[in-house]
């Protein structure tokens, strides 16, 4: 049972370049999420998908979009990265909206 | 203006003695609220929750206490074990949107 999977675990892009970090769950969760974790500090929401066919902007959407392709998978991606996205990225699922996430490995993106 | 705070960044007690991590909120609309466990290299995994309905909730090792005229929760480990180390961080959610404490990293000396 692999739970929340992330793809890929580590990426180094170059400012300006684009990208799509990958997201799949198969706990048939309901509700999906992006966070950012920088050095020091909390999670922070970026998008998430209270059900499938639906997505929202979180605490700090700006440079970000998501697509819920379908229940099993929420991808994110980064149009023109900027050093400032630099962080660890983690995706979340769980059963209900709101109620306790199962989180991915993360991402450890850098752009330089 | 942070909504959840865990004004401790690091905390360290002795094999077998109690743990005891804070958590403070500002926003009184927060009715939901959870504490991850976090090992390095890996994503948090879900410990314990409880609702505002409550103001206790225990799983083992495990209590969480809430004060609400206090905005103020914690997290109780007894006995704390060398396996406990790790950063433990709090959310708190409103309407289903969890916002997260900085963590607090916490060491057990054997």
């Amino acid at each position: 049972n692999a739970g929340v999977t992330q793809t890929p675990k580590f990426q180094v892009l170059k400012t300006g370049q684009s990208m799509t970090l990958q997201c799949a769950q198969d706990m048939n969760h309901n509700s999906m999420y992006w966070y950012r974790q920088d050095p020091g500090m909390g999670l922070r929401l970026i998008y998430y998908s209270a059900s499938e066919g639906t997505t929202d902007k979180g605490e700090v959407p700006n440079g970000y979009n998501v697509s819920r392709l379908n229940k099993r998978e929420f991808s994110l991606r980064l149009e023109s990265a900027a050093p400032s996205q630099t962080s660890v990225y983690f995706c979340a699922s769980s059963r209900g909206w709101g109620t306790e996430a199962f989180f991915g490995q993360g991402t450890r993106l850098t752009v330089v | 203006d942070q909504q959840v705070k865990q004004n401790s960044p690091s905390l360290s007690v002795q094999e077998g003695r109690i743990s005891i991590l804070n958590c403070d909120y500002t926003n009184s609309m927060f009715d939901y609220f959870l504490w991850y466990k976090k090992y390095p290299a890996e994503g948090p995994t879900f410990l314990i929750s409880i609702s505002s309905i409550k103001d206790k909730n225990e799983d083992g090792r495990f209590t969480v206490f809430l004060n609400k005229s206090a905005k103020h929760l914690s997290l109780h480990i007894v006995p704390s074990q060398p396996g406990d180390s790790a950063v433990y961080f709090c959310a708190a959610s409103d309407a289903g949107k969890s916002t997260f404490g900085d963590g607090t990293t916490l060491t057990v000396k054997p």
